[in-house]
């Protein structure tokens, strides 16, 4: 099976601008999440979806959000951008948002704003 | 509130030496507990988790780890160490606490370095 696929890999933005990554979780996985990972915080939730309906949320701002298309797919969005977003976004997917599954990580996605 | 903690930055070890790195957890109820590695300007891979029964689980890539309920630790550990090994552990607890357990986000360790010299 192929692993989780997140892109783009690479991207670069500047202050007040908006992005949007994409995540495709595994064949058959229907729950996705997303983290930010940074040098000074480490790896913090931000969301996780499941059959199109967010089921949970971290403690970012609303200027984060996120939805979940019926194919399981997923995408992120950031609307103004802060020097502060500047990390590597990790989306991970599991078959079902329950307590004993795994999540698998893709390669992430990591956005430089300047 | 529910936490993880690494207490080590960096592991050094020589290669073909036992390595272990550390893990404490601080949660209420039965944990669900994470091993993931993570090579440079990579994603994270999963190693094992515990979800209940045998203490000692065996994961991938020769990793094992042993939960210690009274310790509060869930400690990775692999008997001989290569230098491919070299790499970001995160250990994760499964948070509980907001959503009757049913689902739950991961909380991280700051994750430790391991170096595995030759």
């Amino acid at each position: 099976k192929a692993g989780v696929t997140q892109t783009p890999r690479y991207l670069i933005k500047t202050r007040g601008q908006q992005v949007t990554l994409s995540c495709s979780p595994i064949s058959g996985h229907r729950s996705v999440s997303w983290y930010q990972q940074t040098p000074g915080q480490g790896l913090q939730f931000l969301f996780e979806y499941f059959s199109e309906t967010q089921r949970n949320k971290g403690n970012f701002p609303g200027r984060f959000s996120g939805r979940q298309f019926s194919n399981s797919r997923s995408e992120m969005n950031v609307s103004t951008l802060e020097l502060g977003d500047s990390a590597l976004y990790l989306c991970a997917s599991r078959t079902l948002p329950s307590r004993e599954e795994t999540q698998y990580f893709g390669p992430g996605t990591r956005l430089l704003v300047l | 509130a529910q936490s993880v903690a690494q207490p080590e930055d960096q592991v050094n070890v020589a290669e073909g030496n036992p390595l272990t790195v550390k893990c404490t957890y601080s949660v209420s109820g039965n944990p669900y507990l994470f091993w993931y590695v993570q090579y440079p300007n990579r994603g994270l891979q999963f190693l094992l988790k515990y979800i209940t029964g045998d203490n000692l689980v065996k994961g991938s890539y020769g990793f094992e780890a042993e939960f210690n309920k009274s310790q509060t630790s869930f400690h990775l550990k692999k008997p001989s160490a290569l230098v491919s090994d070299s790499a970001l552990y995160f250990c994760a607890v499964r948070d509980m606490t907001n959503y009757g357990g049913s689902q739950g986000n991961l909380i991280f360790g700051k994750g430790t370095k391991l170096s595995v010299k030759p």
